[in-house]
């Protein structure tokens, strides 16, 4: 079945520098979606792609949705405290009709 | 503002004791899911409704039912819950199914005793 990679598994950094992380696949995708879960609650939607080759920023987020529409990559900018959760990417596959989940990147940022 | 509310955010059951989940939303959406999620790990499809067209993740137990009474609300039953059902429950939305983004609520925490 199709399958996502995210990486990397967890980042542990100083506050101010910048973050990236990236999922690959070997199937295309339609849709990109970055989303963030807090301890305790639901994942929140960060970004969401729809166009191979689109790069959509929010705030200090910057997304991109790989032109080959197999991969896309989150950037966040100078990090602060309250970046701490785990980011999950999901795909959107028209040959399923369901989003596939990457397996989360957690992050935590030192003060 | 338009949202995903679940209810209630902790639940503590115990084993082989029906309990029943609840998820409504105020976006108006068509097609509602529910998923689960252990230990941060990813979320796990379990089934999802398209209007009132229920569809059945083939890896879900028949332990877990779902009922959809109408557009605003739908509701996870899990029949006899054991051990291995704790887990944070997820319900999302989306305004059609397939590729669409899909916004999710909060998530109700479930703890079988």
């Amino acid at each position: 079945g199709q399958q996502l990679n995210q990486s990397p598994q967890s980042m542990f950094i100083q506050e101010g520098e910048d973050v990236s992380m990236n999922c690959t696949s070997s199937s295309i995708f339609n849709t990109w979606l970055w989303y963030k879960q807090e301890p305790g609650e639901g994942p929140v939607l960060l970004i969401a792609l729809y166009k191979a080759g689109e790069l959509t920023s929010n705030g200090r987020l910057t997304a991109q949705f790989g032109i080959t529409r197999k991969d896309s990559f989150l950037n966040i900018s100078a990090s602060i405290p309250s970046d701490v959760g785990i980011y999950f990417c999901a795909g959107g596959s028209s040959n399923t009709g369901k989003l596939i989940f990457g397996q989360g990147t957690t992050l935590q940022v030192k003060p | 503002d338009a949202m995903v509310i679940q209810n209630p955010r902790y639940q503590v059951t115990q084993f082989g004791k029906p309990v029943t989940l609840s998820c409504s939303q105020t976006l108006n959406h068509n097609v509602m899911y529910w998923y689960q999620q252990k230990s941060s790990q990813a979320p796990k499809l379990l089934f999802h409704y398209y209007d009132k067209d229920f569809n059945n993740e083939a890896d879900t137990p028949d332990n877990f039912q779902s009922r959809r009474p109408n557009t605003s609300f739908c509701f996870l039953d899990i029949r006899s819950p054991g051990l291995g059902d704790a887990a944070m429950y997820l319900c999302a939305t989306s305004r059609v199914g397939g590729t669409e983004t899909q916004y999710f609520g909060p998530g109700t925490r479930l703890l079988v005793l």
